[in-house]
């Protein structure tokens, strides 16, 4: 089935710091989710990107699909301690007897220091 | 509107033991999916459910059967569990494929 590689696996920052984390594909994605989960609660849509070189903005959250819709990040600037929690990236796969399954990659888990 | 409802939140099984997770939305989406979530693994399709009726296979079924018995519910079940079992179990729905998936609260599971 379709596969998504999520880096890093883990990423400390201090308050204030900006934070990115990156979702690559070995095939070309027809689109590309982001969820965020905070510790001890569930996943949480945030967006959801189509297009290639789509950019889309959430106050300080900026999400990019590549050129090639074979890699996607979610970007955070200024980080605030609610920023906390596990982002992931989600795929459905696309044809064939996978269709439709939303396969998620392995997360990143973000701490901030106050 | 309630979303997605999962019971129990927390169950201790033994091992050996059966038992069944349930889900219900009340959003009337098509597609239907269980989870497990486990440290430093992610989330991790087990079943799907495309419509009523449908089911297919995730990344790690074994162990495990759903069901699909109308367009509110998806249940998953435990016939015979073991400690590798033991994680946290979430179910999720989305109006069609490529949307976006509304999930539950979560089961903790430990089977001993």
């Amino acid at each position: 089935g379709q596969q998504v590689m999520q880096i890093p696996q883990y990423q400390h920052v201090q308050e204030g710091e900006d934070f990115t984390t990156y979702c690559n594909s070995s095939t070309t994605l027809s689109n590309i989710q982001w969820y965020k989960q905070r510790p001890g609660g569930h996943p949480v849509f945030l967006i959801q990107l189509v297009k290639s070189g789509e950019v889309k903005k959430q106050k300080r959250l900026t999400f990019q699909f590549g050129e090639a819709k074979k890699n996607s990040s979610l970007h955070i600037t200024a980080t605030q301690t609610t920023d906390v929690g596990t982002y992931f990236c989600a795929v459905a796969n696309a044809g064939g007897t996978s269709y439709g399954k939303l396969t998620f990659g392995q997360g990143t888990i973000l701490t901030v220091h106050p | 509107n309630a979303g997605v409802t999962q019971t129990p939140k927390f169950q201790v099984l033994k091992t050996g033991q059966s038992m069944t997770l349930q889900c219900a939305q009340d959003m009337n989406h098509n597609s239907m999916y269980w989870y497990r979530q486990d440290p430093g693994m992610g989330l991790r399709l087990i079943y799907y459910s495309a419509s009523e009726g449908t089911t297919d296979k995730g990344e790690v079924p074994n162990g495990y059967n759903v069901s699909r018995l109308n367009k509110r519910e998806f249940s998953l079940r435990l016939e015979s569990a073991a400690p590798s079992q033991t994680s946290v179990y979430f179910c999720a729905s989305s109006e069609r494929d490529n949307t976006e998936a509304f999930f539950g609260q979560g089961t903790r599971l430990t089977v001993v």
